[in-house]
């Protein structure tokens, strides 16, 4: 098995920025999705293959690497990004993996 | 718009059986991988388990190896969950998404609420 780690929570006042890390050893080899969850809803795809953003997500939600550490960047943070963060890896035989996901608060 | 729709849920006596279905529409189903991720309570996300675009290749996570099967009817649009042998652990929002460029997960549905309880 194999873990990936991230900071339990981040707090940000509006307008900020905002970092979110995941780390973990697979990460070497393998690439860094990324997913917010609002309350009662489902997740949705933020970032993929690092740094990529779907069609239709904001531009102040960016990815970033340094070595096997992966980082979500929320610049100019607003009230509405408040929600859980969840990156995601994967490895050989198609197996997936989530982080423990951070609790960002918008102060 | 892709639209993944989850039934089958509901309250579940420890021991039992239950299938989870999933209906998806407005894309080409038999071109993506499927996957089931489970929620517990106040929980962060799980992912369960994996099936190819064909149903050819399948893939679990070890905490479900064994009790859990994912399976796809391709001409029905439909991916499927069976659970045997239900716990009380088992106890989660079940969300069947859709495979997206690498191995992201681009597209989930609202979830099926699964209580295993006596």
């Amino acid at each position: 098995s194999f873990e990936l780690t991230q900071p339990p929570s981040v707090s940000v006042s509006p307008g900020q920025t905002a970092n979110i890390t995941c780390s973990g050893d697979i990460l070497s080899k393998q690439s860094v999705y990324w997913y917010q969850q609002k309350p009662g809803q489902a997740p949705v795809s933020l970032i993929y293959k690092d740094t990529e953003r779907p069609s239709g997500i904001p531009e102040r939600f960016s990815g970033s690497r340094s070595g096997t550490t992966f980082t979500l960047t929320i610049t100019g943070v607003q009230a509405e990004d408040e929600a859980d963060y969840y990156c995601q890896s994967y490895n050989s035989g198609a197996t997936y993996v989530f982080g423990p996901g951070t609790k960002v608060t918008v102060l | 718009q892709v639209q993944l729709v989850e039934s089958g849920g509901g309250v579940v006596q420890p021991g039992m059986s239950l299938r989870l279905s999933c209906a998806a529409s407005a894309f080409t189903f038999g071109a993506y991988g499927m996957h089931w991720v489970r929620q517990g309570p106040g929980k962060g996300l799980e992912w369960v388990a994996y099936i190819s675009y064909n149903g050819g290749y399948r893939s679990y996570a070890d905490t479900v190896k064994g009790r859990f099967t994912i399976s796809r009817d391709q001409p029905k649009k439909m991916l499927y969950l069976e659970i045997n042998s239900l716990r009380p652990d088992d106890t989660a929002v079940y969300y069947c998404a859709k495979d997206g460029i690498g191995a992201s997960l681009s597209h989930w549905g609202q979830g099926a609420l699964v209580t295993v309880s006596s």
